[in-house]
């Protein structure tokens, strides 16, 4: 079975531009989340989807956006990006288990930079 | 924000030697997990310990959990070059609905050949 697949894995923006990255699950997850990690502030949970339905939102403003599609495949954006938001993304995907308790099962990330 | 910090921050030792990562925790959980992240790459989960239990073994690695202090520690036993990587604790809130880890600050283990 494929693991979790993040694209691009880097990226180098310029300040105030955009970005989409992009997250395909393990085939039957639906359960999909995203992470963002810097030296700072370590990592910190953006948002999760389930089914494409938002479950649950961090504290990260309003520019931070994502969406999830109907084959579970995910996509986060960024807006008028800012230097601090440089970081590694994560994206974790989970089993669809009754009883609900289970591993996330991580991408190898995508490296962002904003210059 | 993190849920809680682990300790040390950076722990160096001999391959051989054990390695005792501790976590703490500031809210209830229904399960908590350790990861390990190797040099900025992704994530692997190395053990899942439930609220409701107080040790687990896997392989080379014991966790346990005490809830009424709100901590948990990660021995690794007979360390090797190829342990060396970040160790994260995540505490799981999942309560059937939302999915949401929220893990700690990490500490870096360096394993000396």
């Amino acid at each position: 079975k494929a693991g979790v697949t993040q694209t691009p894995r880097y990226l180098i923006k310029t300040r105030g531009q955009q970005v989409t990255l992009s997250c395909s699950p393990i085939s039957g997850h639906r359960s999909v989340s995203w992470y963002q990690q810097t030296p700072g502030q370590g990592l910190q949970f953006l948002f999760e989807y389930f089914s494409e339905t938002q479950r649950n939102k961090g504290n990260f403003p309003g520019r931070f956006s994502g969406r999830q599609f109907s084959n579970s495949r995910s996509e986060m954006n960024v807006s008028t990006l800012e230097l601090g938001d440089s970081a590694l993304y994560l994206c974790a995907s989970y089993p669809d288990l009754t009883g609900g308790i289970t591993e996330a099962f991580f991408g190898q990330g995508t490296r962002l930079t904003v210059v | 924000s993190q849920q809680g910090e682990e300790d040390p921050q950076a722990l160096s030792i001999q391959e051989g030697e054990n390695a005792t990562m501790n976590c703490s925790y500031k809210t209830s959980i229904n399960n908590l997990q350790w990861y390990r992240q190797n040099s900025g790459r992704g994530l692997v989960h190395l053990i899942l310990i439930r609220s409701n239990e107080r040790e687990k073994h896997s392989g080379r690695l014991r966790v346990t959990l005490d809830t009424s202090k709100k901590s948990s520690s990660l021995l690794i036993t007979a360390s090797r070059a190829a342990d060396t990587a970040s160790y994260f604790c995540a505490t799981d809130g999942y309560s059937g609905s939302a999915r949401q880890l929220t893990f700690g600050s990490g500490t870096q283990l360096t394993v000396l050949p």
